[in-house]
């Protein structure tokens, strides 16, 4: 069976630090790779999403960049974090017509 | 572009009783898939209900059921029996069909929904 793996779950960080958060998917191959942001309280907002290796799409302007150097691995990032940044960040993975499937998600404060 | 719309920010139920959460959509395409997700507080997103928008059929799964308008571009959820772990954060989600969509989902803001005992 599929799973998606996200870490770390919780992090804290400096205004102005840099930042890695990662994402992979076992038991299945060539998935497309979605990145979310979640505000407290509100709707998920799709930022990054892949459908290969090197492939990635943007769909809002932001401080953030992700990458996805293998099959399975997606990797959100920035260099210097701003307190907008905080929030819940959720890593999925899918397939064209059918539904996604999220990972655990990780909290990121920004003091 | 896709709009999805959840009217009701908060929803309660007594335990044992039935709810309905409200969504409309939309969207210029003729084929696309609608989704109902749940966030517990645990805030992971499970998948609870998915409905093809050319199928007439109304999708169920258990004690979920749907309601599926397409002219209306109406997709509400109905909860029967609701149980306290129903209590919930629940998103409706569209994706349109097809390649060129990638997969992406649209989300609405969600319903909170608390189930009293």
């Amino acid at each position: 069976s599929q799973t998606i793996h996200q870490w770390p779950a919780t992090l804290v960080q400096p205004v102005g630090s840099p930042l890695s958060l990662e994402c992979t998917v076992e038991g299945t191959s060539n998935p497309n790779l979605y990145w979310y942001r979640q505000a407290a309280g509100r709707g998920l907002q799709l930022l990054f999403y892949s459908v290969g290796i090197g492939q990635i799409s943007s769909e809002v302007p932001q401080n953030l960049s992700a990458s996805r150097p293998q099959d399975r691995q997606f990797i959100l990032s920035s260099k210097k974090l701003l307190l907008s940044d905080s929030g819940f960040y959720l890593c999925a993975w899918g397939r064209y017509n059918q539904p996604q499937h999220f990972g655990d998600g990780t909290r990121l404060s920004i003091l | 572009a896709q709009t999805v719309t959840q009217s009701q920010p908060e929803m309660s139920v007594q335990e044992a009783e039935t709810v309905t959460l409200s969504c409309t959509y939309d969207t210029s395409e003729n084929n696309y898939y609608l989704f109902w997700y749940k966030q517990p507080p645990s805030r992971q997103m499970i998948l609870v209900i998915r409905q093809e928008a050319y199928k007439q059929q109304n999708a169920t799964e258990n004690r979920f059921s749907v309601n599926f308008q397409k002219a209306a571009k109406s997709f509400s959820l109905k909860i029967s029996d609701s149980q306290l772990g129903d209590t919930a954060m629940y998103f409706c989600a569209s994706m349109d069909a097809g390649g060129t969509s990638y997969g992406k989902l649209t989300f609405g803001q969600g319903t909170i929904l608390t189930v009293h005992p």
